[in-house]
Parts: C-alpha cells; structure tokens; sequence
C-alpha cells in the first residue's frame, strides 16, 4: 500500500499571506493525486486532480505542482474561508490518503 | 447539478449490520463508478470499495474485504453500503462519491452518513 504523508500537520498562516501544503508518497504516483478541502462538518472538496489541475469552480489561488513522491499545493493569498484541513490522495496504485494538514488563522 | 443525498445517522450495537443510501442526481448513474469513503477518528480517510453500475462489478479494499458489500440499484439511481460485524472502531462518517475510474478523484462527495457503534 501506498502511504501518503502530509506536512506540518498543522499550519499557521495570518489571512493575505501564501500557504504552503507538502505531501509526499512511500512510493511514485506519478501525477495521480487529488488535493482535497474539508470543513467541520462538511465532505471533502476537490480542489486539485492530476498534481495541478484545478477542479470546476475552484479559484485561481489554489494551485498543485510536483510529481512521482513530491507534491504541493500552494494557496497563494489566504481567504478567511480557506481556513481548514487539506488531505492529499493518490490514485495511482489503490486509494490512500494523506492524514491532513489543518490550516490555522495565525 | 450533480448531487448525492445520502440517508441519515445510526447507531448501532456491536455485531449488528449497517445500510447506508446514497441517492443521486444530476448526472447518468451508470456511467461513474459509486465510492465509499470512511472517515473515522483514529484512521482519517479511508477507501472501502466501489460499484460499477453499469455491470454490478465491486471491488473491496482488503482492510474491509469479508464485511462490506456495496450495492447498485439502477432504478432508483441509489448506490447502498452495508457493513457488517460492527466494532466500535466502525464509528465513523460513511461517504459516497462518483470516480470516473476504479482508481479516481472524487467528486463532488455525499453529505457523509454518521455510524455510531456503541453498546
């Protein structure tokens, strides 16, 4: 099984400033990973599939880079409403996802 | 719009068997596969297996593999998740999403269905 490991687990960043989200694989993935938001209370989101694709609706601060074990998602000009727990997923061998990073208002 | 109703929360004793809906809108269920997601407190996020509508084809994650069985009903557009031989690490919110593959992104997601598992 692919394990998927995300870092800091948890990050704090003051609102207007970039945010930035690693996680990496046990092992390539190639480009096959989601990048998803979720909020108390709520499902997951999808932001980012295929390392740097964004999903419908979501906006341009978002983005996704990297490759084979190493990825990132930047969140360039934090929004109050962007504070929340980001996991990763790869698609690649199996389903696994990461064990989040909770983003914090500093 | 695509949306995913699922049913409502349970408890259930330990050993007992749980059924969960997910009821979808907004797009031709036959052509996604239907995923299941568990979130529990102690594991995160979780994969625990998929329907193909199309032919009723399933594949378990081997973790679950021997107590869920994951269903489709193509007339009523509904995806159905049972998990037997309840423990209380089974306490957890159960998520249905559509994948465009066996291995997939998800999107978008269920409500989440809350499984309490408690005697």
């Amino acid at each position: 099984e692919i394990v998927m490991t995300q870092s800091p687990a948890t990050l704090s960043v003051s609102p207007g400033e970039r945010a930035t989200l690693s996680c990496r694989a046990s092992q390539s993935v190639s480009s096959q990973l989601a990048w998803y938001q979720q909020k108390p209370g709520q499902a997951p989101r999808l932001l980012i599939y295929g390392a740097s694709f964004r999903a419908t609706g979501i906006p341009a601060r978002f983005s996704g880079s990297g490759s084979r074990t190493d990825f990132t998602l930047t969140i360039s000009s934090l929004q109050s409403e962007d504070f929340a727990v980001y996991y990763c997923q790869q698609y690649s061998n199996g389903l696994t996802f990461g064990g989040g990073t909770k983003l914090e208002i500093k | 719009e695509v949306q995913l109703l699922q049913s409502g929360a349970e408890v259930k004793k330990p050993g007992a068997t749980v059924k969960i809906s997910c009821k979808v809108s907004g797009y031709n269920f036959t052509d996604y596969y239907m995923h299941w997601v568990q979130q529990a407190p102690a594991t995160g996020l979780e994969w625990m297996g998929l329907v193909d509508p199309q032919d009723d084809e399933t594949i378990y994650a081997e973790k679950f593999q021997g107590r869920v069985t994951i269903t489709a009903d193509t007339s009523t557009h509904t995806a159905y998740m049972e998990l037997s031989s309840l423990k209380s690490e089974d306490t957890a919110v159960y998520y249905c999403a559509p994948g465009l593959a066996t291995k997939s992104w998800f999107d978008p997601w269920g409500q989440g269905t809350l499984v309490t598992v408690s005697s």
